[in-house]
């Protein structure tokens, strides 16, 4: 079954660096996200991509991230100037097509995330 | 007030026992998603439903749209299946497939 691939499984960083956190989402969907999650709290939305373009972003996603997607395969998540808080688990996902009742619905499928640890 | 409302928050079984997890939402949606999360951290998807019920072995999620509302149901429990179930919603018009999550439901499953 086709996998959604985040590399590293954890980061350590200190306080003040830049991390890059890698997907390879599944080769045929087009819909690319990122979401966190804050040890003891709900996921949350960070930004969605399409087109080789940011569709969509929450307002967590400050000009401390940005995404990319270098080449045909990756996608990833740049956070600069890495503070405390911004210790969480990132999750990327990936599906085939935007959610509509009159379409049917692709496979929306998580990664296994990456553990980032500021310190 | 959050738009995903799980309960319960934490739930404690006996192996064999059937469970039901409930999941309110307040915002019109195109799809629900029932999703499981291990101590690991690890998100897997168990249903993606926009209408009735799915079922695959022991699972049966069900949605009634008109009342905004879902159920996650485990039959014959097992305590492999203790894990956090997270239910999610795809808000329908001007979204571009994000998530709205509940806090999640805490299962235990006691041999």
């Amino acid at each position: 079954e086709p996998e959604v691939t985040q590399t590293p499984s954890h980061q350590v960083t200190q306080m003040g660096q830049e991390v890059i956190l890698r997907c390879v989402p599944i080769s045929n969907h087009l819909y690319f996200y990122w979401y966190r999650q804050i040890l003891g709290q709900k996921v949350e939305f960070l930004v969605s991509f399409y087109n080789n373009e940011i569709s969509e972003k929450s307002e967590i996603f400050d000009d401390q991230f940005s995404v990319e997607r270098p080449d045909g395969s990756n996608f990833t998540l740049k956070i600069r100037s890495t503070k405390l808080e911004d210790s969480a688990m990132y999750f990327c996902a990936s599906s085939q097509r935007r959610g509509s009742v009159r379409t049917q619905l692709y496979g929306y499928t998580f990664g296994s995330g990456t553990r980032l640890t500021v310190v | 007030k959050n738009e995903v409302e799980q309960s319960p928050q934490n739930l404690t079984a006996q192996e064999g026992e059937f469970i039901t997890i409930n999941c309110s939402y307040s915002v019109g949606i195109s799809a629900l998603h029932w999703l499981q999360q291990h101590p690991g951290g690890g998100i897997v998807s168990l249903f993606m439903l926009s209408s009735g019920k799915k079922k695959h072995g022991r699972l049966i999620a069900t949605i009634n749209i008109q009342e905004k509302h879902s159920s996650l149901h485990i039959t014959a429990s097992h305590p492999r299946d203790s894990a956090v179930y997270i239910c999610a919603v795809l808000n329908y018009g001007g979204s571009q497939g994000n998530l709205i999550f509940g806090k999640g439901t805490k299962l235990s499953v006691k041999p």
